[in-house]
């Protein structure tokens, strides 16, 4: 069945990078564009953008074009975002989804604290 | 950015009420709206595609129907399991948008 696995939580600096992978399982990689999701706590979701794993092209939301870089690794059937520049603000849980939606990773966790 | 202005933002029902949660579209979305559930811990789950099919393994109790730039799920005889925050998202024009939830609690 279609699996969406989400690397571990991270607790990060202010200023630092993170990155994080959805490696999908269950169809095949290149035929579904996969969606990057944010989750504040106990806020609604925000769409960060998407990546198109066949041809590695991308769509960001304005809000999070200096933010976010998404990327994909084809041979393991891995998308990843990098965050960079942490603030508190970033402090989230972010998803990665797939085929419209359908599918969903389990979040990563991400806390910005010193 | 199109807004989607959801409502209630809380809505207290009984088990076996028809409920019914509302979307409005700032702009045309045609039929690309979709509905999602949420529990506590869990990942949203898709409920409702092109704002009026219901997405596999959903129960026949859910509906989405659309008026204008209204955009609705029903859920009828609420059950337990169905306690939860619901949200709308827009896919028609990017950057993709979702309401500000409601969230579905027992009276």
């Amino acid at each position: 069945q279609v699996k969406l696995l989400q690397s571990g939580a991270a607790l990060v600096k202010p200023g630092d990078s993170v990155k994080m992978s959805c490696k999908a399982s269950g169809y095949t990689f290149t035929d579904y564009i996969i969606h990057w999701v944010k989750q504040s706590h106990g806020k609604s979701l925000e769409w960060i953008g998407y990546i198109n794993p066949y041809s590695g092209g991308t769509n960001y939301n304005e809000k999070f074009k200096s933010k976010a870089t998404l990327t994909v690794d084809k041979s393991s059937s891995t998308a990843y975002m990098e965050f960079s520049r942490l603030t508190s603000e970033d402090s989230a849980i972010y998803y990665c989804a797939s085929e419209g939606y359908t599918y969903w990773g389990q979040g990563v966790m991400v806390t910005v604290s010193s | 950015d199109i807004q989607m202005t959801q409502s209630p933002s809380s809505l207290p029902a009984s088990l076996g009420d028809r409920v019914t949660i509302t979307c409005r579209a700032s702009q045309d979305i045609g039929n690309y709206l979709r509905w999602f559930q949420q529990k506590p811990g869990k990942s949203p789950r898709l409920m409702i595609y092109g704002a009026t099919n219901l997405a596999a393994g959903v129960p026949s109790r859910f509906s989405g129907s659309r008026s204008g730039s209204d955009y609705s799920l029903t859920i009828n005889s609420l059950e337990s399991e169905d306690m939860a925050i619901y949200y709308c998202l827009q896919h028609n024009e990017y950057p993709l948008t979702f309401g500000s939830g409601t969230k579905l609690e027992i009276k």
